[in-house]
């Protein structure tokens, strides 16, 4: 059991500009959480996944960000022409289908 | 619709001294709690939950909580406080139909002063 994995740990883009996020969940847990985080304030729930099916999508994720888990394995987060109301932390979680979530480090996006 | 309230955003507190931070929830169903702890530019860290058994749940590093329904609350307590507990807390709430989606509060920081 390593934990879970994200990368990159920090990324400053230029607003407009696209980014991807990469989430590795520990090896055989069957859910996968998105959530995003702003300064001073607790994270907030994006998205979820069970396997490679995506179940819930927050009313948060706009029309500019998608994210896939197409193996049911790690999973990619995307904005397209990102903004600056996009800085934040973005933390995954994954877990077995329990009630216990566990967290990966984050990635902090800076948009200039 | 399920909410968490941390009251207070900032708690200080000497070393040796109790610890209590503070969490109340909504929720229309029976209610998964739970309290985690950050550390700057890191991700969270699992403290406990309560999950219908015990009402007082014992977690990690000499913390516990106790599940209050009729005051709807979930407090978090540590009889002695150390330096290295200075951290950012959150209260969390999430329920089995749900797909166990966690809802937090905004967070205490917690200071502990010499």
């Amino acid at each position: 059991d390593t934990g879970v994995s994200q990368d990159p740990r920090h990324k400053i883009t230029k607003r407009g500009q696209n980014v991807t996020f990469r989430c590795d969940p520990i090896s055989e847990h069957n859910r996968l959480y998105w959530y995003r985080q702003t300064l001073g304030q607790g994270p907030e729930f994006l998205t979820y996944f069970q396997n490679e099916a995506q179940l819930e999508k927050s009313r948060l994720l706009s029309d500019r960000f998608s994210a896939e888990r197409p193996k049911g394995s790690f999973s990619t987060l995307e904005i397209q022409r990102t903004e600056q109301g996009d800085s934040a932390m973005y933390l995954c979680a994954s877990s077995n289908g329990g009630d216990t979530q566990y967290f990966g480090p984050g990635t902090r996006l800076t948009v200039l | 619709a399920q909410s968490v309230t941390q009251l207070g955003s900032h708690v200080s507190v000497s070393e040796g001294a109790l610890v209590l931070l503070r969490c109340n929830y909504s929720s229309s169903v029976p209610p998964y709690l739970f309290w985690y702890v950050q550390y700057p530019n890191q991700g969270l860290q699992l403290l406990l939950k309560y999950t219908s058994a015990a009402t007082l749940v014992k977690g990690i590093n000499g913390f516990e909580a106790e599940f209050k329904k009729s005051e709807t609350s979930f407090h978090l307590t540590k009889p002695s406080a150390h330096m290295s507990d200075a951290a950012e807390y959150f209260c969390a709430v999430s329920y089995t139909g749900g797909g166990n989606k966690l809802t937090f509060g905004t967070g205490t920081q917690l200071k502990v002063e010499l």
